[in-house]
């Protein structure tokens, strides 16, 4: 079981360029998510996902899009990179078991955006 | 507008001793709380989790206390050992069925010395 897998690990890109940051999970989670950690920052919810075809905007979604055709991935696209877009994003999963879902992040992508 | 506030950037304890982590929270909505610890490069891991039914919940060494009146939780470390030392992140949301949209305070880092 290899959990939430993400990635890169690292991109540096230049503003105005684009990306899909990948994330994957073979848990069989109904749930996902991505996050961005700015430092020393809490993490943001950008999107988030209860299900393939089925997904909504978080606390900071302007800039991304999500996409989720299949349980086991939860892409994060980057249109066209700003500075501000500079974080390390973690993705993570959770399944649905009632009302107490702990998630399960993966290893973080770092993301510099020049 | 910060809805869930570690106040404390960094923590130093003895090895052996009793860590104690605080958090505030101000959205009255917030249900259900939980601890993650981070390590350098690595995604943050579930510690332990409480809902505001309950004002305290012990797994092992780790004790989460609940005030809901002073909107406020603690994480207790009983003994602190060297692995413990890491980032620890508060993480809050509504208790509803399905995708949990955790709020995270900034992090506390923990450093337990020999």
């Amino acid at each position: 079981n290899a959990g939430v897998t993400q990635t890169p690990k690292f991109r540096i890109l230049k503003i105005g360029q684009s990306m899909t940051l990948q994330c994957t999970q073979d848990m069989n989670h109904n749930y996902m998510y991505w996050y961005r950690q700015d430092p020393g920052m809490g993490l943001k919810l950008i999107y988030y996902s209860v299900g393939a075809g089925i997904t909504d905007k978080g606390e900071v979604p302007n800039g991304y899009n999500v996409s989720r055709s299949t349980t086991e991935d939860f892409p994060l696209r980057l249109e066209l990179a700003a500075p501000s877009q500079t974080s390390v994003y973690f993705c993570a999963s959770s399944w649905d078991r009632g009302r107490y879902n702990e998630q399960f992040f993966g290893p973080g992508t770092r993301l510099t955006v020049l | 507008d910060q809805q869930v506030k570690q106040n404390s950037p960094s923590l130093s304890v003895q090895e052996g001793r009793i860590s104690i982590l605080n958090c505030d929270y101000t959205n009255s909505m917030f249900d259900y709380f939980l601890w993650y610890k981070k390590y350098p490069a690595e995604g943050p891991t579930f510690l332990i989790s409480i809902s505001s039914i309950k004002d305290k919940n012990e797994d092992g060494r780790f004790t989460v206390f609940l005030n809901k009146s002073a909107k406020h939780l603690s994480l207790h470390i009983v003994p602190s050992q060297p692995g413990d030392s890491a980032v620890y992140f508060c993480a809050a949301s509504p208790l509803i069925q399905g995708a949990q949209k955790l709020v995270f305070g900034q992090g506390t880092r923990l450093t337990i010395n020999p």
